[in-house]
């Protein structure tokens, strides 16, 4: 699977847009880029991922640059409960076999009133 | 519906000494993933059943570690003899089996925090 690098850290005024950047530049193409985070003291959760073309859910969403080497996760209006680390994962997408994550370090996101 | 959950949420054991960690997977997921993240360092995949079969473990570190899901509902992660090393929160995950659908996201249980003295 393609190696990710994100910012370690990233600041976000509360209401505004958090617009955290991943480089996948490595990435091949059946991988696909998925975004979790961790809030602190719990598990990891899923937030979105995509191929090439745009995402959006009641989360977030993901812009994918055009040549697929690099991508950034926006949420729209940052709260205080979005801070957390954030992590970009890319992988082929794999039916039961394989399905593992990996990851990486991530970038903490603090939202800050 | 209830999501994974996990016991204990602490454990704190001496080395040497054996602990057992249980996971339940949401109802009905066949896949169920352990990870782990020590101190420091970044989560990593354990192993990964389909029901009660172990399709992947190759994230176990030693033979210390056994994963058990006996019946394909919940499973325990069994470490024994504890060395210090083994501290850290263990994750436990699950999702829904593959029926066609293209990606079945994971759902993450909130961990246990293992601390071997």
């Amino acid at each position: 699977d393609a190696k990710t690098t994100q910012p370690p850290s990233m600041d976000c005024a509360e209401g505004r847009a958090a617009n955290l950047p991943c480089n996948h530049s490595t990435i091949s193409g059946n991988e696909y880029v998925y975004w979790y985070r961790q809030i602190h003291s719990q598990g990891p959760q899923y937030i979105i991922h995509g191929l090439k073309n745009n995402e959006t859910n009641e989360m977030a969403s993901l812009i994918i640059t055009e040549d697929r080497k690099s991508s950034t996760l926006i949420l729209p209006h940052a709260t205080l409960r979005d801070t957390a680390v954030y992590y970009c994962i890319v992988r082929v997408a794999r039916n039961n076999a394989g399905n593992m994550l990996t990851f990486g370090g991530g970038t903490r996101l603090m939202v800050k009133p | 519906e209830a999501g994974v959950t996990q016991f204990p949420s602490h454990s704190v054991i001496e080395k040497g000494q054996t602990v057992t960690l249980r996971c339940d997977p949401i109802s009905g997921h066949d896949n169920l993933y352990w990870y782990r993240r020590v101190m420091g360092k970044e989560i990593k995949f354990l192993l990964h059943f389909v029901k009660e079969s172990k399709q992947d473990e190759s994230g176990m570190p030693n033979n210390r570690f056994l994963a058990e899901r006996t019946g394909g509902t919940y499973s325990t992660l069994k470490v024994q003899p504890a060395e210090l090393e083994d501290s850290g929160v263990y994750f436990c995950a699950s999702s829904q089996e593959d029926r066609g659908r293209f990606y079945n996201e994971q759902f993450f249980g909130p961990g246990t925090r293992l601390t071997v003295l």
